[in-house]
């Protein structure tokens, strides 16, 4: 069956330092890949997609992820990270038609 | 910049009563979506609508139903509404493969 893992529940990480939330993805196919940030009471917003060509993916609040096949993964990285990134990051994945597949997300406190 | 406009951050509806949830985008996009996010069972696809009345069963339909009359708009009906309906309620939308946007959600009470 098709599924998306998020590890880890919640992270806590100093500002200032840097992040990596992990991701992996079970399809037949390669997916296209995404991340999802959501702040409290808010909506989900697009952080950054993989469809094919570079691993390496470059998405806004200078967020990004690293797509490596041999591992099923796509991991979001920061290399610093702000208070106001505290907020809840779901991975996502889709075939490209209607079904998208969320991870459990992973919430993240950034402490002082 | 997509724009997702919920009409309501917040409703309290009764048992029973017939509830609509609107939404609305601004970017041509031909789908659309309702999600539920619930705490401990993530993001579960309601109803999705891939053009103007037409509409396709998503996840968790049973309890609800959708109308599309126009492209920007997508309305999730709660026929009657009940207790465990009482959730956040997202929408969005999307250009093909392209990624959602979604709106800021409606939190739903039913009492």
């Amino acid at each position: 069956a098709q599924s998306v893992t998020q590890p880890d529940i919640h992270i806590t990480v100093s500002e200032g330092a840097s992040l990596e939330l992990r991701c992996n993805y079970s399809y037949g196919a390669t997916p296209y890949l995404f991340w999802y940030v959501q702040s409290p009471g808010q909506g989900l917003q697009l952080l950054l997609k993989y469809f094919s060509g570079d691993t390496l993916v470059q998405g806004i609040k200078g967020f990004e992820a690293e797509f490596k096949r041999s591992q099923s993964s796509f991991n979001l990285r920061k290399p610093s990270v702000h208070w106001s990134d505290a907020a809840e990051y779901f991975c996502a994945a889709s075939t490209g038609g209607f079904k998208t597949i969320f991870g459990a997300g992973t919430r993240l406190f950034v402490k002082a | 910049d997509v724009k997702v406009t919920q009409s309501s951050r917040y409703l309290v509806k009764r048992t029973g009563e017939k509830v609509f949830l609107e939404c609305v985008q601004d970017m041509d996009h031909e789908n659309m979506f309702w999600y539920r996010q619930d705490p401990g069972l993530g993001l579960r696809l309601i109803y999705f609508s891939y053009d103007v009345k037409m509409k396709e069963k998503g996840d968790i339909p049973e309890g609800y139903s959708v109308s599309r009359e126009k492209k920007e708009r997508f309305s999730l009906i709660l026929e009657s509404a009940s207790t465990n309906q009482t959730s956040m309620y997202l929408c969005a939308s999307s250009f093909g493969p392209q990624g959602l946007h979604f709106g800021n959600g409606t939190r739903l009470t039913v009492t």
